[in-house]
């Protein structure tokens, strides 16, 4: 059993299109790493967040926190064929574990 | 800064055989920890090394072996392979005593591993 649960597990979109995954979990985390991998290489972060309720934004890219520290969120507004990749949320509690991802595909 | 750096990148293997994959994290980092990443699967934990010592371990059997050298560098050791070894092998680096501490890691690009 996953500790963090990804949804959705696949999404195949259109260029253009917004889109938002999810990252949930019943533990509490001190904070979680955003992370995207392209095929081949190995995970990029993206952003971490450490504060109940933060938002951060990277261009086109909005991340969310929950405000008990258990859940976030990934949106994306205007995804480009550049977004696609294997999308990984992974929260620090004492100890780190990722969840399974969320792969998108982008289509031109 | 460099950052984490893998060798080799590619490999291929026979079952019964064994494998050393090579890491170097980023400089100043002290903390290494590895992961395998299979499609089934997704990212697994290995092992974590902090000053030579291992400090956690995953849930794989003894076949799966690594060390830390004195200057941070890494290696991990699996032995008598198997089919099911094929993954990506992935090595992260983190300031301060790593995973546990609640600071972020940095990933290296992976050793591809077939297993024959």
């Amino acid at each position: 059993t996953q500790l963090l649960e990804q949804s959705p597990q696949f999404l195949s979109i259109q260029e253009g299109e917004n889109l938002t995954v999810y990252c949930n979990s019943s533990s509490v985390f001190s904070s979680l790493q955003w992370y995207r991998q392209e095929p081949g290489e190995g995970p990029v972060l993206l952003v971490t967040v450490v504060t109940g309720g933060e938002v951060k934004k990277l261009k086109r890219l909005t991340f969310q926190f929950g405000d008990a520290r258990k859940d976030s969120s990934l949106h994306i507004t205007a995804a480009q064929p550049g977004d696609t990749g294997l999308y990984l949320c992974a929260g620090n509690n004492n100890d780190m574990r990722f969840g399974a991802g969320t792969r998108l595909t982008v289509k031109p | 800064k460099a950052g984490v750096t893998q060798t080799p990148r590619y490999l291929i293997k026979t079952r019964g055989q064994q494998v050393t994959l090579s890491c170097s994290p980023i400089s100043g980092h002290r903390s290494v920890s590895w992961y395998q990443q299979t499609p089934g699967q997704g990212l697994q934990f290995l092992f974590e090394y902090f000053s030579e010592t291992q400090r956690n371990k995953g849930n794989f059997p003894g076949r799966f072996s690594g060390r830390q050298f004195s200057n941070s560098r890494s290696e991990m050791n699996v032995s008598t392979l198997e089919l099911g070894d094929s993954a990506l092998y992935l090595c992260a680096s983190s300031s301060g005593q790593g995973r546990s501490s609640g600071n972020t890691i940095y990933f290296g690009e992976g050793s591809w591993l077939t297993v024959v």
